[in-house]
């Protein structure tokens, strides 16, 4: 099964400041791989995916970068509204997994 | 408005069943891969089963395949998990999830979630 490592678990970061969250794969997922947000009580929202394409709807300060095995997301100028847990999902081996999370919050 | 909508969650003895449900508006429900997902209170997310467009093809984490069974019926627009034999860990959170590329992702739109809780 392929394994997503995320790091930090938990990143704390000031409103206007710069966040840079990593995920990393135990084999290469190419380009198959998406960012989620999930604020609590809500469902998993889209952000990234083919590593570095924005979703629908999704600010510009969200940018991905990556391939292979080693991703980042990176959020330019943190908003209140971003302060959220991150995930990142390779979509390109079965089982489909998730990494195990960044929670992002207000320093 | 585009949107998943989950149902049929509860309390469940271990051993016991449940049929969750999802229903589709506004899109062609009919046109894409879909795809349960689940989170445990308090932790990560974990795929548990993709049905293609047809219904024809069906994909099982380890964890659940033999107990649990994805199905949809094109014509209500609804997607199905028949969930067998449960388990306290099957306690959980159940999203439906829509593909927008692969069988497999991205998930491009979620429903709010049916909570599942297993307990005697």
């Amino acid at each position: 099964e392929m394994m997503m490592t995320q790091s930090p678990a938990t990143l704390s970061v000031s409103p206007g400041e710069r966040a840079t969250l990593s995920c990393r794969a135990s084999q290469s997922v190419n380009s198959n791989l998406a960012w989620y947000q999930q604020k609590p009580g809500q469902a998993p929202r889209l952000l990234v995916y083919g590593a570095s394409t924005r979703a629908t709807g999704i600010p510009a300060r969200f940018s991905g970068s990556g391939s292979g095995t080693e991703f980042t997301l990176t959020i330019s100028s943190l908003q209140s509204e971003d302060f959220a847990v991150y995930y990142c999902q390779q979509y390109n081996n079965r089982p489909i997994t998730f990494g195990q999370g960044t929670r992002l919050e207000i320093k | 408005e585009v949107q998943l909508v989950e149902s049929g969650g509860g309390l469940a003895q271990p051993g016991g069943s449940l049929r969750l449900s999802c229903a589709a508006y506004g899109f062609i429900f009919s046109g894409h891969a879909v795809s349960w997902v689940r989170q445990a209170p308090g932790k990560g997310l974990e795929w548990v089963s993709t049905i293609s467009a047809g219904g024809s093809n069906t994909y099982y984490a380890d964890s659940v395949r033999g107990r649990f069974t994805i199905s949809r019926d094109n014509s209500k627009n609804t997607l199905y998990l028949q969930v067998n034999s449960l388990r306290a860990e099957d306690t959980a959170a159940y999203f439906c999830a829509k593909a927008s590329g692969t069988y497999f992702g991205p998930f491009d739109i979620w429903g709010q979630g049916t909570m599942v809780t297993v307990s005697s």
